[in-house]
């Protein structure tokens, strides 16, 4: 277990409707990325949060847009509600070291929110 | 634009054979992979990775072998176990992007018992 967790696990939402996801990083880790996983294709990646600020976006409309709070947890929202936004959603923590020295870490993933539009 | 790519949706082994899966990318400003394995209602968990400055890196039974020049990677289980089966990911980025990774579409492994 990773310690990343997400909620909620599944979730139903009608098309046009507005819906947040949430995640909680693995102590020790201020990073945290979200990707869009559609049926039959791997993780895409939506936008990152380091230090509670967007560092670094994919190609996601601005209807995607997130917030991460001083405890490293972050939340992912979703406006306007579109039946392709239908995928499994993940959440991955890291850890940045300071002067973003170039190292990678390993990101560590929740079990994700299964989000479903009707 | 597909920048990685795992050609092979699926791959059926028979247990202590070896299996291969293999991944391909475009961008050569990559400079590091990663492989990902993930199980039905849970989240990918990291396997092993490589730097563009090796060729190969070890772990155990798995290895990945990375041939920059053909923009290849391929990972290796060796002896293959039915607990292995699941969906593989491979992985890019270069290190400046901070774990931005960019994913193929993953490969399914079943390991025969």
């Amino acid at each position: 277990e990773t310690g990343v967790t997400q909620s909620p696990t599944h979730l139903i939402k009608t098309r046009g409707q507005q819906v947040t996801l949430r995640c909680s990083s693995q102590s020790g880790h201020n990073t945290v990325s979200w990707y869009q996983q559609a049926l039959g294709q791997g993780p895409q990646f939506i936008f990152q949060y380091y230090r509670e600020e967007e560092n670094g976006r994919g190609n996601f409309p601005p209807r995607f847009s997130g917030l991460q709070f001083p405890n490293y947890s972050s939340e992912l929202n979703v406006n306007a509600l579109e039946l392709d936004d239908s995928a499994l959603y993940l959440c991955a923590s890291s850890f940045t070291p300071p002067l973003l020295a170039r190292v990678n870490t390993e990101a560590f993933f929740g079990q994700g929110t299964r989000l479903t539009v009707v | 634009d597909q920048q990685v790519k795992q050609n092979s949706p699926s791959l059926s082994v028979q247990e202590g054979r070896i299996s291969i899966l293999n991944c391909d990318y475009t961008n050569s400003m990559f400079d590091y992979f990663l492989w990902y394995k993930k199980y039905p209602a849970e989240g990918p968990t990291f396997l092993i990775s490589i730097s563009s400055i090796k060729d190969k890196n070890e772990d155990g039974r798995f290895t990945v072998f990375l041939n920059k020049s053909a923009k290849h990677l391929s990972l290796h289980i060796v002896p293959s176990q039915p607990g292995d089966s699941a969906v593989y990911f491979c992985a890019a980025t270069k290190l400046e992007y901070g774990n931005k990774l960019v994913f193929g579409a993953g490969t399914i492994l079943r390991v025969k018992s």
